[in-house]
């Protein structure tokens, strides 16, 4: 089953625009990860939030982790026609040294329209 | 750095038929992962390597699925006999195991279609 669960399915917006998707987990997690999918790079890292972090930023993306509602959200700022992708938020990752794959929910579906 | 490598990228195949799809992790990466991806849906991990050795198959179908790493570095995921519902691409994915939570470098996928 699927731990996280993207929100909305999909997204269509102006470049320059700004982005938000959200992600709900249902169990205790370690850190959450969101991944880019699209046709030409395939599935590639964002950005990974440890447990006891409550915002991280890298270049134009911010993403918030809030424990108690077990959610997080991913901002994209100032859009690009580059940044039309799927975007997943995976948890796990860690377990301190064993399994550690990852559970990734449906994705989120963004389009960017030039 | 040399990427996840996958082959196949495409394999077609009728029902019942076996196939094996191939992963080559990015060097020094000791833990690899095969993901099962499902047209609209997010990757589902089937199985963790952790060198040579099966750290977690929970969600692999033992019955038809099987994977093998010899040697800690290649990997070989095979299907047989192959389902319709197979259908999907197929993901390796490999981390290196820094003791703190990482990220998965992921393959380019190989996209099989069971007819």
């Amino acid at each position: 089953s699927q731990q996280g669960e993207e929100d909305p399915q999909a997204l269509s917006i102006q470049e320059g625009e700004n982005a938000t998707m959200n992600c709900s987990y249902k169990t205790s997690i370690n850190n959450l990860q969101w991944y880019r999918q699209n046709s030409g790079r395939g599935l590639v890292h964002l950005i990974l939030i440890r447990s006891n972090e409550r915002e991280k930023h890298s270049g134009r993306l911010r993403v918030t982790l809030d424990t108690s509602k077990k959610s997080s959200s991913l901002l994209i700022t100032a859009s690009r026609a580059a940044d039309t992708a799927s975007y997943f938020c995976a948890t796990g990752g860690y377990s301190g040294g064993g399994a550690d794959g990852l559970t990734f929910g449906k994705g989120t579906h963004l389009i960017i329209q030039p | 750095e040399a990427g996840v490598a996958q082959s196949p990228r495409y394999k077609i195949i009728e029902k019942r038929q076996s196939v094996a799809f191939w992963c080559n992790p990015i060097s020094g990466h000791a833990t690899l992962y095969w993901y099962q991806q499902i047209l609209g849906q997010g990757p589902k991990l089937l199985i963790q390597f952790q060198n040579n050795g099966v750290v977690d198959d929970s969600q692999l179908p033992k019955d038809r699925f099987s994977a093998e790493r010899l040697k800690g570095v290649d990997s070989t995921l095979k299907i047989q006999p192959a389902k319709l519902e197979d259908s999907a691409v197929y993901l390796c994915a490999s981390s290196f195991d820094s003791g703190t939570p990482h990220e998965q470098y992921f393959g380019p996928g190989t996209r099989l279609t069971v007819t």
